[in-house]
């Protein structure tokens, strides 16, 4: 079973320019989150989708960050404009629903310069 | 006041230890309560899922909760140089639905 897909793997961009990531879960998971993991610390949940569905966005930053994953399937992220605070390792992670297990991907580590 | 307490560490331990990891947490409502593996430069895997309170064990792995102290740990026996990681605690209020992680602790195990 392939695992969570992820790119691209690393980006260095300059502060007020944009940027985009994608992922692409495990087959047949509906659920997809987006989680943001600042060096020395744990991930925090950005994003939940159902589907194609938003279910929690409570700690997107929406004035900057948005997401989309409209054919229930791949997902994009994207940050405009990008601060010096956003450099972080971005994961991707998706479930069945079923299991308890979220299954994460390798991350996109963005460096804000 | 975070909802979830890791010590970051770092934590280096001779190989053949017995390392402890903990966690503490604010809210009690929270009912699932896992521990993920997290090595440089990967995502983080599941390692120990436990529901409510009690231990549960894999191999050399022990996850234990104590719901009355909102107090959770994470046991590792004959500790190993692979095991050398960052662990994460996480819990939610439903299964896999909204993980609330702590700092994770960064562990060294020294051949």
């Amino acid at each position: 079973e392939a695992g969570v897909a992820q790119s691209p793997r690393y980006k260095i961009i300059e502060k007020r320019q944009s940027v985009a990531f994608w992922c692409n879960p495990i087959s047949g998971h509906a659920t997809l989150y987006w989680y943001q993991q600042i060096l020395g610390q744990g991930p925090k949940l950005l994003i939940q989708f159902q589907n194609n569905g938003v279910v929690d966005d409570s700690q997107l930053p929406k004035d900057r960050f948005s997401a989309e994953r409209l054919k229930g399937v791949d997902s994009t992220l994207k940050i405009q404009p990008a601060k010096l605070e956003d450099s972080a390792v971005y994961l991707c992670a998706s479930t069945s629903g079923v299991s308890y297990e979220q299954y994460f991907g390798p991350g996109t580590r963005l460096t804000v310069t | 006041q975070k909802e979830v307490e890791q010590d970051p560490g770092p934590l280096s331990v001779p190989e053949g230890a017995i390392v402890s990891l903990n966690c503490t947490y604010s809210n009690s409502a929270f009912q699932y309560f896992m521990w993920y593996r997290q090595y440089s430069r990967k995502g983080p895997e599941l390692l120990m899922y436990t529901y409510s309170s009690g231990n549960k064990e894999d191999g050399r792995f022990t996850a234990q909760v104590d719901k009355s102290s909102k107090y959770i740990s994470l046991f590792i026996r004959d500790s190993q140089p692979s095991d050398s990681a960052t662990y994460l605690c996480a819990m939610s209020l439903q299964g896999a639905q909204k993980l609330v992680f702590g700092q994770g602790t960064r562990l060294t195990i020294n051949p």
